[in-house]
């Protein structure tokens, strides 16, 4: 079964300085979907950014952009320019081309203002 | 903008009652689905409906069981609550084209049963 990892539980930032989010994830497919989902205080998951496996080039969306590694199975996210309103609850998430996501266990963020 | 509508926000219930949480999305989504979300656990499937009265189980579908009769309204039903079901609910939908397409979700119905 496809398992998510994300070994950060907690992180914290400085305002306007740059963080990295862990995600780790096992899978035996070639062709598959990673995600970035934010969930804020307000609980409303909202989508952050996403990558498929096949694109060798990495997904960028504004001050958001990752890190994959397929040989290594990782996918951090950068947030660059952190800003209070990045404050919530980080969720790396899997799929291997149906419509179900394994998700992990979350990361929350801080931003230090 | 799409919107996906869990009926409440807060909701306590006794242990034994039969606790019906309700989710409208207005987009005309064929996919609807039903998370868990627990401290430290993430979020897991509970239920996944691609079409009107059609489900199938996620990952832990034991002591929940689901109804969709309408394409925009997706329940989620536990017929004898227990205090392990104590969590965070999340609906989402999205639409179906084979492939991972961007989930739209509610904004959670917080659940403690007593």
């Amino acid at each position: 079964a496809q398992t998510v990892t994300q070994s950060q539980p907690e992180m914290s930032v400085q305002e306007a300085e740059t963080v990295t989010l862990s995600c780790t994830y096992d899978t035996s497919e070639s062709d598959y979907y990673l995600f970035w989902y934010k969930q804020p205080p307000s609980r409303q998951m909202i989508l952050v950014i996403r990558q498929e496996a096949y694109k060798q080039q990495n997904a960028t969306e504004n001050r958001f952009s990752v890190n994959f590694q397929k040989a290594a199975k990782s996918f951090s996210l950068k947030i660059s320019d952190s800003q209070l309103g990045d404050a919530a609850m980080y969720f790396c998430a899997y799929n291997f081309g149906n419509e179900k996501l394994t998700f992990g266990t979350g990361t929350r963020l801080t931003i230090i203002p | 903008d799409v919107k996906v509508t869990q009926s409440s926000r807060y909701l306590v219930k006794r242990t034994g009652e039969k606790v019906f949480l309700e989710c409208v999305q207005d987009m005309d989504h064929e996919n609807m689905f039903w998370y868990r979300q627990d401290p430290g656990l993430g979020l897991r499937l509970i239920y996944f409906s691609y079409d009107v009265k059609m489900k199938e189980k996620g990952d832990i579908p034991e002591g929940y069981s689901v109804s969709r009769e309408k394409k925009e309204r997706f329940s989620l039903i536990l017929e004898s609550a227990s205090t392990n079901q104590t969590s965070m609910y999340l609906c989402a939908s999205s639409f179906a084209s084979g492939g991972p397409e961007k989930l739209f979700f509610g904004s959670g119905t917080q659940l403690s049963v007593l």
